[in-house]
């Protein structure tokens, strides 16, 4: 079994400020790890995706994430936030292997960029 | 290049109604997939199809069948709409294992609003 936990619902940040949105996963086999972006009224955007070999990941829009093992993590970090990263971030896993065939969503985590 | 097409865009329905959601890809991957999202619980698997003439049940299947038309199509059915099935549903699709990429990297369609009064 596979799960996502993704820590804080909601996240403000100031425009410039660090923005660090947390996941969690927990997976029986080496997990494949995504992050996803939602923009109001649109679908799913991939971010970035972690699958083997370096563990910081760099994606779109200067996120990148940091893969770490022995945390069971994979945060989602970007030095200086823009007005236009506000949006809802999903990170999800997906297993290796042949069985599971979908990917396992957490919650999400709203992002509010002040001025 | 369209990618992922889903129709209708919005929905509205009274309870007992049925209706048939579409999705259409043209990137030609081999799965498809339908979820629902609802505030606070992410993405939720419905019904997914591994390659043509293949479908199983995901998460919450319950009210709801599915069909893949083909490879390019992949609808979903309601057959007696209730307020518990007000959500948005996307449909995704991805490449499995044909390239001897196993991850599952799943692209979205613009999702399909329905309200159930």
């Amino acid at each position: 079994a596979q799960s996502v936990t993704q820590l804080g619902s909601h996240v403000s940040v100031s425009e410039g400020a660090l923005v660090l949105l947390r996941c969690n996963y927990s997976s029986s086999v080496p997990p494949y790890l995504f992050w996803y972006v939602q923009y109001p009224n649109q679908g799913l955007q991939l971010l970035l995706k972690y699958t083997t070999g370096a563990t910081l990941v760099k994606g779109i829009n200067g996120f990148e994430a940091e893969f770490k093992k022995s945390e069971t993590s994979f945060h989602l970090t970007k030095p200086s936030a823009h007005m236009s990263d506000a949006a809802e971030y999903f990170c999800a896993v997906s297993q290796s292997g042949t069985g599971r065939r979908a990917l396992t969503f957490g919650s999400g985590t709203r992002l509010q960029v002040q001025p | 290049n369209a990618g992922v097409t889903q129709t209708p865009k919005f929905q509205v329905l009274k309870t007992g109604q049925s209706m048939t959601l579409q999705c259409a890809q043209d990137m030609n991957h081999n799965s498809m997939y339908w979820y629902r999202q609802d505030p606070g619980m992410g993405l939720r698997l419905i019904y997914y199809s591994a390659s043509e003439g293949t479908t199983d049940k995901g998460e919450v299947p319950n009210g709801y069948n599915v069909s893949r038309l083909n490879k390019r199509e992949f609808s979903l059915r309601l057959e007696s709409a209730a307020p518990s099935q007000t959500s948005v549903y996307f449909c995704a699709i991805s490449e499995w294992f044909t390239s001897g990429n196993s991850y599952n990297e799943q692209f979205f369609g613009p999702g399909t609003r329905l309200t159930v009064l």
